[in-house]
């Protein structure tokens, strides 16, 4: 799987948008991007994944630049309880079902 | 629905002890994980099972670690001897099958070892 790059920490405001990079200029074309996030001292949750359109659901918008070789994940309205270490996950489809987890993004929300 | 089980949460062994930890998945949910997550660092995968069969354990150290999933449901993993090193918090996942289905993980069991 293509390895990512995230910057290792951010801060939001509460409220505000939080935009949460991630770089994966090694991607191949069947690889899809996966963001989970672990809340202190739980297991980590699964967000959102895409191939190559912009994906949104409850929790997030995925935004896929168009040569896929980075994304960022948008919470739109951050809370104090999206506090959270946000991994950036790179797969292909024929891998098995295997994430391999890098160092995340360390995001705080301040009130 | 009810969610990944695991137990215990906490465990504190001294080193050449042995530990088992046990993880019931989402029911139905056919593929298993277990994942070490060492302090500041993210998950790594140590062992796959889908059913009761092992699809990968590749990362598993296997002079000290076994794990088992004898009727495709609940999964125990043991560490026997454990080393200062394999202070961890153990993470059981599960999905509904292999590929591209997302992983629901138990709570952990964060393990000492003095």
């Amino acid at each position: 799987d293509a390895k990512t790059t995230q910057p290792p920490s951010m801060d939001c405001a509460e409220g505000r948008a939080a935009n949460l990079p991630c770089n994966h200029s090694t991607i191949s074309g069947n690889e899809y991007v996966y963001w989970y996030r672990q809340i202190h001292s739980q297991g980590p949750q699964y967000i959102i994944h895409g191939l190559k359109n912009n994906e949104t659901n409850e929790m997030a918008s995925l935004i896929i630049t168009e040569d896929r070789k980075s994304s960022t994940l948008i919470l739109p309205h951050a809370t104090l309880r999206d506090t959270a270490v946000y991994y950036c996950i790179v797969r292909a489809q024929n891998a098995g079902n295997m994430l391999t987890f890098g160092g995340g993004t360390r995001l705080m929300v301040k009130p | 629905e009810a969610g990944v089980a695991q137990s215990p949460r906490y465990k504190i062994i001294e080193k050449r002890q042995s530990v088992a930890f046990w993880c019931n998945p989402i029911s139905g949910h056919a593929t298993l994980y277990w994942y070490q997550q060492i302090l500041g660092q993210g998950p790594k995968l140590l062992i796959q099972f889908q059913n009761n069969g092992v699809v990968d354990d590749s990362q598993l150290p296997k002079d000290r670690f076994s794990a088992e999933r004898l009727k495709g449901v609940d999964s125990t993993l043991k560490i026997q001897p454990a080393k200062l090193e394999d202070s961890a918090v153990y993470l059981c996942a599960s999905s509904l099958q292999q590929g591209p289905y997302e992983q629901y993980f138990g709570p952990g069991t964060r393990l000492t070892v003095t």
